[in-house]
């Protein structure tokens, strides 16, 4: 069976540190996989998502950057975290006909 | 621009009542409406609605689409306190790796 896992569960970070947030998938080969941002009380925002191997579209301008350095590895880095950047992080990865399954979330605090 | 309109923002209810949550979107190259269940981290796929009018049921859960009134509603009947989360719906979007999700309706379920 599939499964997608996300670590960090929690992190809290200075203002101007890095951020390095990993997502693995298991149990599916070449997945679409997807970074979203969730703001308190709003809806899930589209960061970055992967179709393949080093191949990155971003939906929005921002301090973040995302990496597929292996087909099932998806990560989101930072190199100067803001206060702006705080938040609930979701990887997810998409199944045919069947909608996201997302990873358990990350929830950044930067202070 | 896209939008995904969910209401009520926030419902509270005693066990056993019915409740219904609605969500109407406005997606150009709509393909289904899908909703997620979210309690302290990861939304889980509740249902994805591609056809008008046909009722989508799981256990004490339901759904339906209409692709005429771009609205679909999610029915709860007799709640538990088991499910109190953030319901949210999505709109997807063809040829696009993208979905549109409302800010979420969240139920809470007093017993």
């Amino acid at each position: 069976s599939q499964t997608i896992h996300q670590w960090p569960a929690t992190l809290v970070q200075p203002v101007g540190s890095p951020l390095s947030l990993e997502c693995t998938v298991e149990g599916t080969s070449n997945p679409n996989l997807y970074w979203y941002r969730q703001a308190a009380g709003r809806g899930l925002q589209l960061l970055f998502y992967s179709v393949g191997i080093g191949q990155i579209s971003s939906e929005v301008p921002q301090n973040l950057s995302a990496s597929r350095p292996q087909d099932r590895q998806f990560i989101l880095s930072s190199k100067k975290l803001l206060l702006s950047d705080s938040g609930f992080y979701l990887c997810a990865w998409r199944r045919l006909n069947y909608g996201y399954t997302f990873g358990s979330g990350t929830r950044l605090t930067v202070v | 621009e896209d939008k995904v309109v969910q209401s009520p923002l926030s419902l509270v209810v005693h066990e056993g009542d019915t409740v219904t949550l609605n969500c109407s979107y406005e997606v150009t190259n709509f393909r289904s409406l899908l909703w997620y269940k979210q309690e302290k981290k990861a939304p889980t796929f509740l249902f994805m609605l591609t056809s008008s009018g046909i009722e989508k049921k799981s256990g004490r859960l339901s759904s339906i689409l209409d692709k005429k009134e771009l609205f679909s509603i999610l029915n709860i009947t007799a709640t538990q306190t088991g499910d109190s989360a953030v319901y949210l719906c999505a709109g997807d979007i063809y040829n696009n790796n993208d979905m549109r999700f409302g800010a979420g309706t969240r139920l809470t379920v007093k017993p």
